[in-house]
This record gives structure tokens, sequence and C-alpha cells, in this order.
């Protein structure tokens, strides 16, 4: 069974500018999820998706991020205009539904940095 | 205050030693407990979770949730120098939230 697969592996850009990630779950997993991973921290939620409806976005800085999951399989996040503080992993995760016996498996992760 | 507290370490153990972790957290609503251990560049992954207190052991692993103290541990056995990683504890009540993590590096 294929991984989740995330890309771009790695991306540095220019504060102000704008960045794009994509993930794709595990085939058919209902549920996918965007992490941010600070250095030194553990993965905060960004967004969770269900299907392609928005569970929980709470901790989504919606002035500078959003994401989409058209069609309920694949996703991207994008960050426009990039601030140094967003340096970080960025991580994406899927489940076959949501709640706390669902296993979340994550992809390799993209990491950026923001010069 | 973190909802969720780990010491990020590092550790450093000889091969064959007991490794001990653990973290303590402060919402009571907290209802599943698991650690996940990420290699250097690498997505987390799940090595075990326990739903109520008490113990559940996973060959050289061993997880322990304690919910009177609001402290969870993870024991890994005759540790390998394959286990060196980083060890994130994750509680869920509606989402997951993680601790910083703990390296660990287990010498030969």
């Amino acid at each position: 069974e294929a991984g989740v697969a995330q890309s771009p592996r790695y991306k540095i850009i220019e504060k102000r500018q704008s960045v794009a990630f994509w993930c794709n779950p595990i085939s058919g997993h209902a549920t996918l999820y965007w992490y941010q991973q600070i250095l030194g921290q553990g993965p905060k939620l960004l967004i969770q998706f269900q299907n392609n409806g928005v569970v929980d976005d709470s901790q989504l800085p919606k002035d500078r991020f959003s994401a989409e999951r058209l069609k309920g399989v694949d996703s991207t996040l994008k960050i426009q205009p990039a601030k140094l503080e967003d340096s970080a992993v960025y991580l994406c995760a899927s489940s076959e539904l949501a709640g706390g016996a669902e296993t979340q498996y994550f992809g390799p992760g993209t990491r950026l940095l923001v010069l | 205050q973190k909802e969720v507290e780990q010491d990020p370490g590092p550790l450093s153990v000889p091969e064959g030693a007991i490794v001990s972790l653990n973290c303590t957290y402060s919402n009571s609503a907290f209802q599943y407990f698991m650690w996940y251990r990420q290699y250097s560049r690498k997505g987390p992954e799940l090595l075990m979770y326990t739903y109520s207190s008490g113990n559940k052991e996973d060959g050289r692993f061993t997880a322990q949730v304690d919910k009177s103290s609001k402290y969870i541990s993870l024991f890994i056995r005759d540790s390998q120098p394959s286990d060196s990683a980083t060890y994130l504890c994750a509680m869920e009540d509606y989402k997951l939230s993680f601790g910083a993590g703990t390296t660990v590096t287990v010498r030969a």
C-alpha cells in the first residue's frame, strides 16, 4: 500500500512570497490533516478535512494560509504572503475516518525555509 | 501552560539499556494516548496507543497511562541503535495534541 505522498520535499522562498504544498493521501482515506511542525516542537494541527469538507480549521492563520481538498482526494496548502515564522516542516496525514481510534498516517513532510 | 509537556532531552543510552520517556498533560478531556516515532527527515509513525489507564505491551515497547496523575510513559527494553529517533507523545480529545518530542540516541 502506497503511503501519503507530499511535494515538494524542500522549498526556500523570500518573505512575502507565496508557496503551495501538495498532498496525496492513502487511497480510500476520508480524512486528511495538515500539520505545522516548527523545529524542536511537536506537530500542530492546521486543518482537518473529512472528504472535501472542513472539520476543523481553528488553528489555521486564515489571513495568510488557505487549503483545499477538491474532489475529496488530494489537497493543497498555500501560504500567501509568507513570513519568517512560517519556516517549518508541513506534514500531511490521512486516516480512514476521524476519531480517537483512527490511526493517522503521515507523509514525509515539506521543509519550508523563509528568508 | 502547554496542554502536553514533554522533556525534549536529548537522551543518550548504551545499546541494551532501558529507555524511559514520559509526558504530562493538563486536559482531562484527553481519552486516547499515543506514542509516535519520528526518524530524521521523516514523518511521525504510530508506535502504540492506549485508551484507558494501565499498561500495554508490544514487543520491546511498554506504554503506561495514569489518568489520575495525568502522566504517560513509554519504556523501550533492550534498546537498539535503530531505536535512535525522536519520540512524540500525543493525546486526543477531538484532535491530536503532541508533545515537543524527546530525541533518543542509542549508542552501539
